[in-house]
C-alpha cells in the first residue's frame, strides 16, 4: 500500500501569511501528465471537503489562494494569503491504485 | 444537486454484522464513470477509505479489511449497503459515504457508529 506522509502535523501562520502542507508518498504517484493527489479541508465537526484534484486543479468554488503543485512522490498545498476561515484540518488522498490512502492530516491554526 | 446521507443502527455489540446505507440523489449509478465509496474516521483521528462500488458493478475493498466487507448498490432506489462483519471496538467511527471516485467531490454528514458490549 501507498503510505502518504504529510508534514508538518501542525501549523500556526498569521494571517494573511501563506501556509505550506507538504504531502511526501511511498512511491510515485504520478505520470507525465497527472499526478494522482487530491486535497481535502475538514473543519471541526464537517465532513472533508474537496479542494484540489489531480495535484493542482482547483475544485469549482475553492477560492484562489488555494493552490496544489507536485509530481512524483512529493505534493504540496499552498494557502496565500490564509484567511481566519482556513482553520482547519487538511488531508491529502492518492487515487494511483487500491487502497486509496489518505495522509494523516495537518492541523492548520490562524493566529 | 448531489447529496448523500448515511444511515445506520449507531450503536451494536462486538461480533455483530454493521450494515450502512447511503442514499444518495443528483446523480445516477447507472452512469458509466460514477462511483461512491465509503470511508471512515474515527474520533479525533484521520481518514480511512474502505470500499468503493462503480456503475458497472465493479467493486474495490481495502485489503486490510476485504475479508469483512461488502458493498452492494440499488441502483433503482439509488442506495449503496455496506456491511461490515464481525465488529469489534476498532470499528468505532463516523463513517461517511463520497462520490464520485477517484477523488471524492461530494460527502454525506456522516454516521457515528459506537461497537460496544
Amino acid at each position: 500500500d501507498i503510505v502518504l506522509t504529510q508534514s508538518p502535523a501542525s501549523l500556526v501562520v498569521s494571517l494573511g501569511q501563506r501556509a505550506t502542507i507538504s504531502c511526501r508518498a511511498s512511491q510515485s504517484v504520478s505520470t507525465s501528465n497527472y499526478g494522482y493527489m487530491h486535497w481535502y479541508q475538514q473543519k471541526s465537526g464537517q465532513p472533508p471537503k474537496l479542494l484540489i484534484k489531480y495535484t493542482s486543479n482547483l475544485e469549482s468554488g475553492v477560492p484562489a489562494r488555494f493552490s496544489g503543485s507536485g509530481s512524483g512522490t512529493d505534493f504540496t498545498l499552498n494557502i496565500n494569503p490564509v484567511e481566519e476561515e482556513d482553520t482547519a484540518t487538511y488531508y491529502c488522498q492518492d487515487s494511483w491504485e487500491i487502497p486509496y490512502t489518505f495522509g494523516g492530516g495537518t492541523k492548520l491554526e490562524i493566529k | 444537486q448531489v447529496t448523500l446521507k448515511e444511515s445506520g443502527p449507531g450503536i451494536l455489540q462486538p461480533s455483530q454484522t454493521l450494515s450502512l446505507t447511503c442514499s444518495f440523489s443528483g446523480f445516477s449509478l447507472s452512469t458509466s464513470g460514477m462511483g461512491v465509496g465509503w470511508i471512515r474516521q474515527p474520533s479525533g483521528k484521520g481518514l480511512e477509505w474502505l470500499a468503493n462500488i462503480w456503475w458497472d458493478d465493479d467493486k474495490r475493498y481495502n485489503p486490510d479489511l476485504k475479508s469483512r466487507l461488502t458493498i452492494s448498490k440499488d441502483t433503482s432506489s439509488n442506495q449503496i449497503i455496506l456491511k461490515i462483519a464481525s465488529v469489534d471496538t476498532a470499528d468505532t467511527a463516523t463513517y461517511y459515504c463520497a462520490g464520485t471516485a477517484p477523488w471524492f467531490a461530494y460527502w454525506g454528514q456522516g454516521t457515528l457508529v459506537t461497537v460496544s458490549a
